[in-house]
């Protein structure tokens, strides 16, 4: 069975700095995809980044970045120039060949200090 | 937004009671997902629909159920409540039983058993 590990459960970070959030995961598969939401107090869930495993480059969304390191099944996320809004709970995600049958990590509570 | 949307925002209910929650799924997409999120966890799968079939469960018992319609609609059920049943509860929709897109998250219904 698939499992996913956060350990951080809570994260600061002063704004204009950079985070990273940590994920470690447990496959024996070699297609699935891996994920990072952010879910800000009583709101939606929204995607911050996707990664395919099948891809050695790591993915990059403006100011949030992965370094998914396949043999160690580590998926770290990078928050650069962290702002306000950037505080949330983080989740880390893992999705087996697209089935859209998320396992979620336990989240990352990140706040950002002014 | 994700254009995902659901029915009611809060609800509270007694031990014994059922319970049904609602999703309005992004039109177009035939699968939703429905997850349990309890207080300080990371949402759990409890089952998901594709065209309105049950397409894969996760470790739940059967007193959960849902149904999914034509209007990209669906429903959660959960008979008989139990106070653990007290959570978050997050449906999902994306556009096919598999791929590489994302899911796109509701805001969620918040169950609280008294």
């Amino acid at each position: 069975a698939q499992t996913v590990t956060q350990s951080q459960p809570e994260m600061s970070v002063q704004e204009a700095e950079t985070v990273t959030l940590s994920c470690t995961y447990d496959t024996s598969e070699s297609d699935y995809y891996l994920f990072w939401y952010k879910q800000p107090p009583s709101r939606q869930m929204i995607l911050v980044i996707r990664q395919e495993a099948y891809k050695q480059q790591n993915a990059t969304e403006n100011r949030f970045s992965v370094n998914f390191q396949k043999a160690a099944k580590s998926f770290s996320l990078k928050i650069s120039d962290s702002q306000l809004g950037d505080a949330a709970m983080y989740f880390c995600a893992f999705d087996t060949s697209g089935t859209y049958k998320y396992i979620f990590g336990t989240g990352t509570r990140l706040k950002v200090l002014a | 937004e994700t254009g995902v949307t659901q029915s009611p925002t809060h609800l509270i209910k007694t031990r014994g009671q059922q319970v049904t929650l609602r999703c309005s799924s992004q039109s177009g997409h035939n699968t939703v997902s429905w997850y349990q999120q309890a207080l300080g966890q990371g949402p759990q799968f409890i089952f998901q629909y594709y065209r309105e079939e049950e397409n894969g469960r996760g470790n739940f018992p059967p007193r959960f159920s849902g149904l999914q319609f034509p209007n990209y609609s669906s429903e959660l059920n959960v008979n008989a409540l139990e106070l653990d049943d007290s959570a978050l509860y997050l449906c999902a929709s994306s556009p096919g039983d598999r791929g590489s897109e994302t899911q796109y998250f509701g805001p969620g219904t918040r169950l609280l058993v008294l």
